[in-house]
């Protein structure tokens, strides 16, 4: 049973560039969100895509846009990349419904913006 | 808008030893959950135990278990019998029952296992 998957494992851009950071869901799951960790903080959440839409979302720009995929793996793109989008980007998968339930992680990306 | 706060930054427990970790959290919701993760220094978030606001039982996964104090908005983690594996930065974190995934995390306390 394939846990989530996540890739490239680190990522270096310079600043104004942008980025794809991918990730595939837990098996049977259909329902990714994203997270950004900076390093020593706990986790920040992006957004939240099911059936192919933007669920929900956090308190990030609109630099930070995501897709997902009729076989429910997802993408992440951060538009005109800054120093401080440097953190680890973080995948999890669920089941769909409110409040459901446990997210699984995936081992994250590591984005350094020079 | 809900908070969870870690009042502990760092850890340290000796090897076989217990040790209790806090967590505080603040909301209006009356249905959610609350869940601990693990992250080890490769720094993969994994699963630790999983409580449900409805259940007054307190969870428990082999030498892990919580305290959940509804009316305090606590939710403590005890880890049992110390292992050097247990060597990580320990999340609290918050899913209100009305939310698509929104977790929100606390902190994070770093846990040292001594041998």
């Amino acid at each position: 049973d394939a846990g989530v998957t996540q890739s490239p494992t680190h990522l270096i851009k310079t600043r104004g560039q942008q980025v794809t950071l991918r990730c595939s869901p837990k098996s049977g799951h259909d329902t990714v969100s994203w997270y950004q960790q900076a390093l020593g903080q706990g986790p920040q959440f992006i957004f939240q895509y099911y059936e192919e839409e933007e669920r929900q979302r956090g308190n990030f720009p609109d630099r930070f846009s995501g897709h997902q995929f009729p076989n429910y793996s997802s993408e992440l793109n951060v538009n005109a990349l800054l120093l401080g989008d440097s953190a680890l980007y973080l995948c999890a998968s669920s089941l769909a419904g409110p409040g459901t339930d446990t997210q699984y992680f995936g081992p994250g990306t590591r984005l350094t913006v020079l | 808008a809900q908070t969870v706060t870690q009042s502990q930054p760092e850890m340290s427990v000796q090897e076989a030893e217990t040790v209790t970790l806090s967590c505080t959290y603040d909301t209006s919701e009356s249905n959610y959950y609350l869940f601990w993760y693990k992250q080890p220094p490769s720094r993969q978030m994994i699963l630790v135990i999983r409580q449900e606001a409805y259940k007054q039982q307190n969870a428990t996964e082999n030498r892990f278990s919580v305290n959940f104090q509804k009316a305090a908005k606590s939710f403590s983690l005890k880890i049992s019998d110390s292992q050097l594996g247990d060597t990580a930065m320990y999340f609290c974190a918050f899913l209100p029952g009305t939310s698509y995934g929104k977790l929100t995390f606390g902190q994070g306390t770093i846990l040292t296992v001594h041998p």
